[in-house]
């Protein structure tokens, strides 16, 4: 079963607006929750990475929230670029040990200019 | 990057027959992993290794086996490759310094 939830699929933003993906899990013992990000024929790159006993985190134009009584995270791209147009993963590591990520299946993001 | 590379990048092989990728990094990381990525299924566990000669099944392991005689090498064999086994194949590994996985740049595998 899939532990976590992606939305949406896909995601088209004009350049300059705002990309938001959201992520849903189910398992209370997750303690950690990563951002992947994606270029065509490449591994994924860690973008950016919260914990549960934080609400949000920035990074330059990218920041993660986080609420854990909803069980839901979510990436916010600021002023997005034709550059960020990517696929994003979200994931969550959890209590199966040896730091095990679970990943959701993955938002394909093209920002038009 | 962490340093992995991954060989060969591109394969292309006929039913039924044995393939072995190659995993190596040179971060001296103990944790690596194998994700198969397929469209419409983002990244799944095939089998990882927590250690020299440590390894376990993940999600997807039926049809594949793995190896760890050294710490910096990760081999992932299919016995008797199927046209389902046409994906990318990911390695990875996890940096317990910074909480980090790292991945490679990926093997296609097509299997005709």
């Amino acid at each position: 079963q899939q532990q976590v939830k992606q939305s949406p699929q896909s995601l088209i933003v004009q350049k300059g607006g705002i990309s938001i993906i959201n992520c849903a899990y189910e398992n209370t013992a997750f303690d950690y929750f990563p951002w992947y990000q994606q270029f065509p024929g490449k591994g994924p790159a860690l973008l950016i990475a919260i914990r549960p006993d934080v609400s949000e985190k920035k990074e330059g134009r990218f920041t993660i929230s986080f609420n854990k009584s909803a069980k839901q995270f979510s990436l916010h791209i600021m002023d997005s670029q034709p550059g960020d147009s990517a696929t994003y993963f979200c994931a969550a590591r959890g209590d199966y040990g040896n730091n095990r990520l679970a990943f959701g299946k993955g938002n394909q993001v093209v920002v038009i200019p | 990057d962490a340093g992995i590379t991954q060989s060969p990048r591109h394969k292309v092989t006929e039913t039924g027959t044995p393939v072995t990728l190659r995993c190596h990094q040179t971060e001296n990381h103990r944790y690596m992993y194998w994700y198969r990525q397929d469209p419409g299924h983002g990244l799944r566990l095939i089998h990882y290794s927590y250690g020299v000669k440590d390894t376990d099944k993940g999600e997807v392991s039926d049809g594949y086996s793995v190896s760890r005689s050294k710490t910096e090498d990760f081999l992932l064999t299919l016995e008797s490759a199927t046209s389902s086994q046409t994906s990318v194949y990911f390695c990875a590994t996890w940096d317990s310094s910074t909480d980090t996985q790292y991945f490679g740049p990926g093997t296609r595998l097509t299997v005709l």
